[in-house]
């Protein structure tokens, strides 16, 4: 059982580029989220999705955009980085109907555009 | 809007105890959380607390709750070198269907020997 898995863990990336970071769980669970921290900033949600095929925005979704084509993983897309997208970004899942709504972090992404 | 507050460091001797401090400020939160996030790392549920408890007693994790105030705190008891780490207080908000969290600066806590 690995829990949330994200690849890759480190990209250097110029700007405008684009990349997508990809997001695994293995727990069945419906809801997947997508989180960048920054240092000072705590996380702040870019996008989540609460099933299969749906996803909705979160409080900073500008410059991003995922997709939840199987209900195991969640894609996040950058279409033209930026360098104020240089950030660490956590992928998150949980499963609503549990009792107290613990979402499980993978390791993270580390993301530097230049 | 929702805004979850911390101080950004603490640093306290091995074998003291540790207090943490957040506040929040949406009254309808169902659950308050406590990540713990190690270098390099993803976070990791520390402990949660039910909006209608005051106070929640894990081992050497105590989580005191003022509703009135807005007011979580955790405390660690003899803290250790292996406790030092960057801590994230979160409030659980409903947001249509979803299970949505709003999370605190995070506080960095030193543990000194």
């Amino acid at each position: 059982n690995a829990g949330v898995t994200q690849t890759p863990k480190f990209r250097v990336l110029k700007t405008g580029q684009s990349m997508t970071l990809l997001c695994a769980q293995d727990m069945n669970h419906e809801y997947m989220y997508w989180y960048r921290q920054d240092p000072g900033m705590g996380l702040r949600l870019i996008h989540y999705s609460v099933g299969e095929g749906t996803t909705a925005k979160g409080e900073v979704p500008d410059g991003y955009n995922v997709s939840r084509l199987k209900k195991q993983n969640f894609l996040l897309g950058l279409e033209s980085a930026a360098p104020s997208q240089t950030s660490v970004y956590f992928c998150a899942s949980t499963d609503p109907g549990g009792s107290y709504n613990e979402q499980f972090f993978g390791p993270g992404t580390r993301l530097t555009v230049l | 809007g929702e805004d979850v507050e911390q101080s950004l460091f603490l640093s306290v001797r091995e074998g003291d105890s540790s207090v943490i401090n957040c506040t929040y400020t949406d009254s309808s939160s169902t659950y308050l959380y406590w990540y713990k996030q190690e270098p390099g790392a993803g976070l990791q549920l520390l402990t949660y607390i039910f909006s209608n408890m005051d106070m929640k007693q894990d081992q050497r994790l105590t989580v005191l709750l003022n509703k009135k105030d807005k007011h979580l705190s955790l405390r660690i008891a003899d803290t250790q070198t292996g406790d030092s780490a960057i801590y994230f207080c979160a409030e659980g908000l409903r947001s249509g269907s979803a299970r949505q969290l709003t999370f605190g600066s995070g506080t960095q806590l030193t543990v000194l020997p």
